[in-house]
């Protein structure tokens, strides 16, 4: 399966600023997304990213506040804006193989403060 | 709402015993179907999919399949204290959607 690293792995935040996770895939693929895991809880979609569109969101996340770049095969970012303590969570990128089969990245572990 | 349910757990079983996971899923227009192993501050890990009825085997590993009731378990075999972590089903949906949609999971424990 593609090796995939998302940076950073955690971070400590302030309210109301910006964090970038980047999401790196050692292998071309076509469609990747991002996930969220707040604590406790299983994973919610926020948005599928395709590489020369625009990102796909899921009810209740906009692009405003989750902006999504996907400049090519191999990478991927997710922003979270204006964050709150709400936004505390796990925050994955996934890719899908062969098709079918989705891996995972190692997650970005995000409390903010 | 296209939902994917899993009892939260804790399952509890002996070492070398058989782990049965459940989920249902309420879109009949899944197409296939995943399991996820995730260790507490890890990610989710894939540990096999399905999407045809029946049985499939991998290791210690069987996911069983039944459409006509919208049902998917997962069995393991021989369970081992390294098997304790949180177990995720997810389902794929309809053509032209790829995610996943994740049932809550179902958190085993296997006591030496």
């Amino acid at each position: 399966s593609a090796v995939i690293s998302q940076k950073p792995s955690r971070d400590i935040c302030q309210r109301g600023t910006s964090l970038t996770i980047q999401c790196q895939v050692d292998s071309q693929v076509t469609m990747m997304f991002w996930y969220r895991q707040q604590p406790g809880q299983s994973l919610t979609l926020i948005a599928t990213a395709n590489q020369g569109s625009e990102a796909t969101y899921e009810s209740g996340f906009v692009i405003d506040k989750f902006p999504i770049s996907r400049p090519n095969l191999t990478f991927s970012t997710l922003t979270v804006s204006n964050m709150s303590p709400e936004d505390s969570s796990i925050y994955l990128c996934s890719v899908e193989e062969y098709g079918n089969t989705q891996y995972f990245g190692p997650g970005t572990r995000l409390t903010v403060l | 709402q296209k939902e994917v349910e899993q009892n939260s757990g804790p399952l509890s079983v002996p070492e070398g015993a058989i782990a049965s996971l459940n989920c249902t899923y309420s879109d009949r227009g899944s197409q296939s179907f995943f399991w996820y192993r995730q260790y507490s501050g890890k990610s989710p890990e894939l540990i096999m999919f399905i999407y045809s009825n029946g049985d499939k085997e991998d290791g210690r590993f069987t996911a069983q399949l039944n459409k006509a009731s919208q049902y998917v378990s997962l069995l393991i075999r021989d369970s081992q204290p390294s098997d304790s972590a949180t177990y995720l089903c997810a389902a794929k949906g309809y053509t032209g959607r790829r995610a996943l949609t994740f049932g809550s999971g179902t958190r085993l424990q296997v006591q030496p």
